[in-house]
């Protein structure tokens, strides 16, 4: 099945801790993003990437961190989380950014106290 | 920043009724405009990637129009049910920054009263 997969789906951590969540897709596609969802803010894009070892940066990327080591994996680390990454985030892939559509993973609900 | 515009922010209807919204992109440059549809506690899910001025796309009761020339394209829901409540996302490429991934509108949230 295709299908995008997030890990973990829900997260509370403390202030500084470093988190890692993972995304792995399995349909080869070369574009990979993260996006991070606030109440009145819609969905606002952290970082991308178009291939392997090809990255950068979003509307909104200060805190976080991306690698695109391989094509199926794309990984968003905080390196020292703060409060106001308190958000629900989306990892999204698809074949060619612009005109194919994007497959979403299930999301991560993350809690930063 | 690009600003992909949608109205209204958030609608109610009556189970049967037929409804539609907009999303307003900008005009220039266009490449491709998508919509997508997002139950509560799911993912977005794709309904709609269009490219051409003039294009109707149809899935189900759900259609949706393009003009380019003027940035807007409308989402139409015919014999609106409970199931079709939802936001419903419009999403616009950031040619800017060249071949990038999707910039999204705030969305519309639908609720259909049964």
């Amino acid at each position: 099945e295709a299908q995008v997969t997030q890990n973990p789906r829900y997260l509370i951590t403390v202030t500084g801790k470093k988190l890692t969540v993972t995304c792995s897709q399995n349909m080869n596609h070369e574009y990979m993003s993260w996006y991070r969802q606030d109440p009145g803010l819609g969905l606002r894009q952290i970082y991308y990437s178009m291939n392997v070892e090809v990255t950068d940066k979003g509307d909104v990327p200060e805190g976080y961190k991306v690698s695109r080591k391989e094509k199926r994996n794309f990984p968003l680390i905080l390196e020292s989380p703060s409060p106001n990454q308190t958000s629900l985030y989306f990892c999204a892939s698809s074949f060619q950014g612009r005109y194919t559509e994007a497959f979403f993973g299930q999301g991560t609900r993350l809690t930063v106290v | 920043i690009l600003n992909v515009e949608q109205s209204p922010q958030s609608l109610h209807v009556q189970e049967g009724d037929s409804t539609n919204f907009t999303c307003s992109f900008p005009s220039s440059n266009f490449y491709a405009l998508h919509w997508y549809r997002w139950e509560t506690a799911k993912s977005p899910e794709a309904l709609f990637v269009m490219t051409l001025n003039g294009d109707e796309k149809k899935k189900g009761r759900i259609s949706a129009t393009l003009n380019t020339k003027e940035g807007y394209s409308y989402l139409y829901i015919k014999g609106s049910q409970p199931e079709d409540s939802a936001t419903y996302l419009c999403a616009f490429p950031d040619d800017n920054s060249g071949n990038t991934p999707l910039v999204f509108g705030k969305g519309t949230r639908l609720s259909v009263i049964a």
